[in-house]
């Protein structure tokens, strides 16, 4: 079965240390690929997308992501963190074949200490 | 341009009861999509429509019903409300060409008891 892991519950990172988020994905052939934040009470923003290209795609506020292939991720990263940051962060998956459906990580709580 | 708009914000039912939650978007996106979102389970898709005129179910389309008379609205109805769907619910859209990212509407709230 087609699948995304966040296995991290909850990340905490100190305000202005650089923080990863990390999602992998059991998905067949190319998928795309995408972040979403979720402030409380709020809808799903889209942060970032890897379609194809270069394997480091930047995003809003400051956020980035990593590609690798082989190793069927795509962690979030950002350099230094702001406490305006911590949320529910979702991973998300399109497979390119068959099908019009996105399949969703559970989502990892950043907590970002000031 | 207000995106995607979900219409009630918030509902309380009573077991056995029915509503439909609306869901309009003024971006002229082909695909829709119904999500619940629950504690520790991510989204989980319960409808999807890839056009007007067409549905298909999601993960979890038990209980639920949809249609999608017109390109910018995406109805989810519950025709008899059980506990177990209680839940926020989110809608989001596509456009059919070339962007794949989701646009999601603000949820609605449901609690059925």
């Amino acid at each position: 079965a087609q699948s995304v892991a966040q296995p991290e519950d909850q990340v905490n990172v100190a305000e202005g240390n650089p923080l990863t988020v990390k999602c992998t994905y059991s998905v067949s052939g190319n998928p795309y690929l995408f972040w979403y934040v979720q402030y409380p009470n709020r809808g799903l923003q889209f942060l970032l997308k890897y379609i194809t290209g270069d394997n480091l795609v930047k995003g809003s506020y400051g956020f980035e992501a990593e590609f690798n292939k082989s190793q069927t991720s795509f962690h979030l990263k950002k350099p230094s963190a702001l406490v305006s940051d911590s949320a529910l962060y979702f991973c998300a998956v399109r497979p390119t074949s068959g099908t019009y459906k996105y399949i969703f990580g559970t989502g990892t709580r950043l907590k970002v200490l000031a | 341009n207000a995106g995607v708009t979900q219409t009630p914000k918030f509902r309380v039912l009573k077991t056995g009861q029915s509503m439909t939650l609306l869901c309009a978007q003024d971006m002229n996106h082909e695909y829709m999509y119904w999500y619940r979102q629950d504690p520790g389970m991510g989204l989980r898709l319960i409808h999807y429509s890839v056009g007007e005129g067409t549905t298909a179910k999601g993960e979890v389309p038990d209980g639920y019903n949809v249609s999608r008379l017109k390109k910018q609205n995406f109805l989810l109805g519950l025709e008899s409300a059980a506990p177990s769907q209680t839940s926020v619910y989110f809608c989001a859209s596509v456009t059919g060409t070339g962007a794949y990212e989701q646009y999601f509407g603000p949820g609605t709230r449901l609690t059925v008891t």
